[in-house]
């Protein structure tokens, strides 16, 4: 079945760019997704890539796919404290309603 | 305009009773997802809805979950005779169709415990 797998801590420091890396084992796999979960909250979608593209940029994010690898990272430039929360990466497939298979998530501590 | 609710947003319930948990969708979405959130299992994919239809239950741990969707709205996922292994938030996703990017909007979830 699939797995998704991502280190489960960051630390940062605040105004430095932040890395997190995903990687997956479907090779069917669509569309690739990072959610970001602030504590007590639900989950927010911060971006999401086609699996034909390798670099997707928005605002401080920076989206790059490496299929061939199957591996995934987010970006984040100028990180701020409100940026500390846990990332999800996920992927789906078309094919399979668009369900989503999430990664383990990482923590990422932004400190001042 | 509104996103996601969920309803309860906390239940505590004891071991063998039933739960009923609720999901208000995105107005116009036509899929709907239900996900679980555990310290132990991560997040894992239960049941997706198009329209009223269930294509895919495969993550349903058990016979004791169920669900439903009545017009192509609110969702209701059921456990019965619950288990303290049930305890976890409850997420429920909407997003506009199932097909393409399918960009899923989650809700805050229902945190359940069973004791």
């Amino acid at each position: 079945g699939e797995d998704v797998e991502q280190s489960l801590f960051l630390s940062v420091r605040e105004g430095d760019s932040s890395v997190i890396n995903c990687t997956y084992t479907d090779s069917s796999s669509t569309y690739l997704y990072w959610y970001k979960q602030e504590p007590g909250a639900g989950l927010q979608l911060l971006t999401y890539i086609f699996s034909n593209m390798d670099m997707k940029q928005d605002q401080r994010l920076t989206v790059l796919l490496n299929k061939k690898d199957k591996h995934l990272s987010l970006r984040i430039a100028d990180t701020q404290t409100g940026d500390s929360a846990i990332y999800f990466c996920a992927e789906s497939s078309t094919g399979g309603g668009n369900k989503l298979t999430f990664g383990t998530g990482t923590q990422l501590k932004v400190e001042l | 305009g509104a996103g996601v609710s969920q309803s309860p947003s906390n239940k505590v319930t004891e071991k063998g009773k039933d739960v009923e948990l609720r999901c208000d969708p995105i107005s116009g979405h036509t899929a709907l997802y239900w996900y679980r959130q555990s310290l132990g299992q991560g997040l894992e994919f239960l049941i997706y809805f198009q329209g009223n239809s269930a294509p895919d239950k495969s993550g349903l741990p058990s016979d004791r979950f169920s669900a439903e969707r009545t017009g192509g709205s609110v969702s209701t996922l059921t456990i019965q005779r619950t288990q303290q292994e049930d305890s976890a938030v409850y997420l429920c996703a909407s997003s506009f169709d199932s097909q393409g990017a399918g960009e899923q909007y989650f809700g805050p979830g229902t945190r359940l415990t069973v004791t």
